[in-house]
């Protein structure tokens, strides 16, 4: 079966640093996603990617953010100079067009 | 507002029993579809179950089924004949027809399987 890939599981950085996240969606879906989730909290929303631009973006995903899918495969989430706030799990979904999303396993930011 | 509400912070349910996770959700979208995914310990978000607000029957997937009421805006999660592997976190999230498509979050149930 097709799955969602995220490289690192785990990124430790420290502040003001800037880290890239990485994910390699699922090869014939359209949609790209970023979900950032707080330790114990809920999942929020991001960026949404299609067509190869951002469709949507959430308030949180501010001017420190950025996201690319350069080679057609790859989709990264760069974070310029992180904060003690980004830490969180980042997922990546990639969505065909019905159904469900796809996520991948989750990339734990810790940033001290 | 709170488009999705997960009003049971935690339940803790005896193995083999049926338990029923609480999901309201808020829109004036017509179109909209309902999922619950399952977040074990080890952190990633597993798919379970949707639901489209057209379809008319509720959806069954295993041991998880989806008591969809419209007209009470609730979408509950059914798990039958518990386990112990089911002890994990429970999100219920909605995706709106004229979004782009991304989901929208509940605040998650923890489950917790007695044996």
């Amino acid at each position: 079966e097709p799955e969602v890939t995220q490289t690192p599981s785990h990124q430790v950085t420290q502040m003001g640093q800037e880290v890239i996240l990485r994910c390699v969606p699922i090869s014939n879906h359209l949609y790209f996603y970023w979900y950032r989730q707080i330790l114990g909290q809920k999942v929020e929303f991001l960026v949404s990617f299609y067509n190869n631009e951002i469709s949507e973006k959430s308030e949180i995903f501010d001017d420190q953010f950025s996201v690319e899918r350069p080679d057609g495969s790859n989709f990264t989430l760069k974070i310029r100079s992180t904060k003690l706030e980004d830490s969180a799990m980042y997922f990546c979904a990639s969505f065909q067009g019905i159904y469900e999303q796809y996520f991948g396993p989750g990339t734990r930011l810790t940033v001290t | 507002a709170q488009k999705i509400t997960q009003t049971q912070p935690g339940m803790f349910v005896q193995e083999k029993e049926a338990v029923t996770l609480d999901c309201t959700y808020d829109t004036s979208d017509p179109s909209y579809g309902l999922f619950w995914y399952k977040q074990p310990s080890s952190g990633e978000m597993i798919f379970l179950i949707y639901q489209g607000s057209y379809d008319q029957q509720n959806a069954t997937e295993g041991r998880y089924s989806l008591n969809f009421q419209k007209a009470r805006k609730s979408a509950n999660l059914v798990i039958s004949a518990s386990q112990l592997g089911d002890s994990a976190m429970y999100f219920c999230a909605m995706r709106e027809g004229d979004s782009n498509y991304q989901l929208i979050w509940g605040a998650g149930t923890k489950l917790i399987i007695k044996p």
